[in-house]
Parts: structure tokens; sequence; C-alpha cells
């Protein structure tokens, strides 16, 4: 299974677009990267996925670099509410998602 | 939200006791997931329920064991509980067979003394 490496925290500016990194050297061609975050006592919630090509939508954009061993999220505009751990996983072929330990985003003021 | 309800929210037991914890999917959600997340740590997978068969399951004991019900209804059983129990139990739904863009509830934090 492929596993993804996420830096432990990261701090963004109110309203700055805060990019988070995603390191999934090990995909194979047909794995999916997703994206999801969890607040505080409450269930992952679901962002964005993606195989090849970047995405976006209302939530986020997902980039994937050409040789697919990593990823980047893009939150445009982080409020207060983005604070979160955002999850970042390779759903392997037997189709059952794996979380890491993702990373901590803090938007400060 | 995201239609999935889980119960009870919270619960105590004790070492050696069993518990059963309940999940109520979306209608037409045929697969059912259950997750195990301790403090501090990311939702660790339990096992999955595709139309009322397990179809999958991760590094957990057979103490482990669910039932899925057509009334897309599910429960997580734990036998034998211990101290490392601990932990808030995640449940979340999809449409199909695959585990597309999954659908969690908010859980059930479980301590057990």
């Amino acid at each position: 299974d492929a596993k993804t490496t996420q830096p432990p925290s990261m701090d963004c500016a109110e309203g700055r677009a805060a990019n988070l990194p995603c390191n999934h050297s090990t995909i194979s061609g047909n794995e999916y990267v997703y994206w999801y975050r969890q607040i505080h006592s409450q269930g992952p919630q679901y962002i964005i996925h993606g195989l090849k090509n970047n995405e976006t939508n209302e939530m986020a954009s997902l980039i994937i670099t050409e040789d697919r061993k990593s990823s980047t999220l893009i939150l445009p505009h982080a409020t207060l509410r983005d604070t979160a751990v955002y999850y970042c996983i390779v759903l392997n072929t037997g189709n059952q998602f794996y979380f890491g330990t993702g990373t901590s985003l803090t938007v400060i003021p | 939200e995201t239609g999935v309800t889980q119960s009870p929210t919270h619960l105590i037991k004790t070492r050696g006791q069993q518990v059963t914890l309940r999940c109520s999917s979306q209608s037409g959600h045929n697969t059912v997931s259950w997750y195990q997340q301790a403090l501090g740590q990311g939702p660790q997978f339990i096992f999955q329920y595709y139309r009322e068969e397990e179809n999958g399951r991760g590094n957990f004991p057979p103490r482990f064991s669910g039932l899925q019900f057509p009334n897309y209804s599910s429960e997580l059983n734990v036998n034998a509980l211990e101290l490392d129990d601990s932990a808030l139990y995640l449940c979340a739904s999809s449409p199909g067979a695959t585990n597309e863009k999954l659908f969690f509830g908010s859980g059930t934090q479980l301590s057990v003394l």
C-alpha cells in the first residue's frame, strides 16, 4: 500500500492561501489521491480527490505532480474555520482508506 | 451533514466487558466501514462491509466484529474490552462497492476503565 508523508503542522494567515504538501512516492498508476480534513471531535470530511490531473472544487484545489509522487492541497483563502487536521490518503487497490497522522493546520487571525 | 449517524455519542465500559456501537448510513449506501481513532492519531481501518458481507479487514483481532443490515444500519461489536480500546470509533458509508468519497459520522467516544 502506498504510504504518504505530510508535515505534522503548519500555520497560515487568515485570508492567505494554505498550501499543504504530501509525498506519496510509492503510488501505483491506478491509485487515487484523496484529501480529508478533521475538525476537532468530528468525523473526517471529504475535500477532494484526483488521479493525474489537477482538480478544483468549491473547497480546494489539488495539484498532482506529473510523476504523481507528490501532491499539494490548496485552500485559496484560508479562514479560521479551516483550522483542522488534513489527511492525504492514497486509496489502495482494496479500496480501503489508510489515514496517517496528517497535517495540523492552524489559521492565524 | 453527512447523513451518517452514530449512537451512542459517549460510552464508558470496564475492562472485560462487551460493547455494541451502532451506525445508520444514508439510504442507498451499500458499503460501511469502521475506524478506530486513538487520541492524537489518524483513524485506523477496522473492517468494511458491502451488502451485509465483510469484504475487507484491517489489523484488528477477532474480538472486533461487525454486522451490516439491509436497512443500511450496522454494528461494531467489541468483546473482552481492553484499556487500549479506549478511542473514538467512526463509521463511514459510501454508495458503491468502492470507497469513493466516504461519508463519516461524528463517532462514538468509548472509554474503557
